[in-house]
């Protein structure tokens, strides 16, 4: 089945570039996504990005696909404290509603 | 606009006992999900609603879970008896039913402790 891994941990001070990495198995992925969580919060979709597109820049994220490789990655430029929050990379194949979700990284951004 | 909303936000309820969350989609949006994240763990499907229709249970654990969306509006959630692995946060996320990406808006979670 769909598998999405993440790392469990990242912290970064503050006025630094974070990147959150993640892979994924379902080759027929079609649409990736970056959700964040804050504390207490639901689920918040960032970004996403079709599995045809490389990169997608949106003010402070980048986000790096390569297909190839099954790799996603999230770049936040210049994280302030209020980025502090669960990022969680999913994946969706197309025409199928099911998003299957990583286990979310952890960002701690250090003043 | 409105958002997703779930009731209540916190369940502390004790083993065998019956709870039922409840989740009150994005008006006018037909799709319904629902999702589990157990204690540091990937969120996990559960199922899939459109309308009033389940499209997809397959992520359903077992049968002491019954999930209902009468008249296609809000759903109900409900654990009966639950156990102390049905623990978690309870995610519920709605989306329109048309669309290429038809985004998914995510509700604040109901968290569930079973003691």
């Amino acid at each position: 089945g769909e598998d999405v891994e993440q790392s469990l941990f990242l912290s970064v001070r503050e006025g630094d570039s974070s990147v959150i990495n993640c892979t994924y198995t379902d080759s027929s992925s079609t649409y990736l996504y970056w959700y964040k969580q804050e504390p207490g919060a639901g689920l918040q979709l960032l970004t996403y990005i079709f599995s045809n597109m490389d990169m997608k820049q949106d003010q402070r994220l980048t986000v790096l696909l390569n297909k190839k490789d099954k790799h996603l990655s999230l770049r936040i430029a210049d994280t302030q404290t209020g980025d502090s929050a669960i990022y969680f990379c999913a994946e969706r194949s197309g025409g199928y509603q099911k998003v299957t979700f990583g286990i979310g990284t952890k960002l701690q951004v250090i003043p | 606009e409105a958002g997703v909303t779930q009731f209540p936000s916190h369940s502390v309820i004790e083993k065998g006992q019956t709870v039922t969350l409840r989740c009150d989609p994005i008006s006018g949006h037909d799709n319904l999900y629902w999702y589990r994240r157990v204690m540091g763990k990937e969120i996990k499907f559960l199922l899939h609603f459109v309308k009033e229709s389940k499209q997809d249970e397959s992520g359903m654990p077992n049968n002491r879970f019954l999930a209902e969306r009468t008249g296609g509006t809000y759903s109900t959630l409900k654990v009966q008896p639950a156990e102390l692995e049905d623990s978690g946060v309870y995610f519920c996320a709605s989306s329109r039913l048309t669309g290429a990406n038809t985004e998914a808006f995510f509700g604040q979670g109901t968290r569930l402790t079973v003691v």
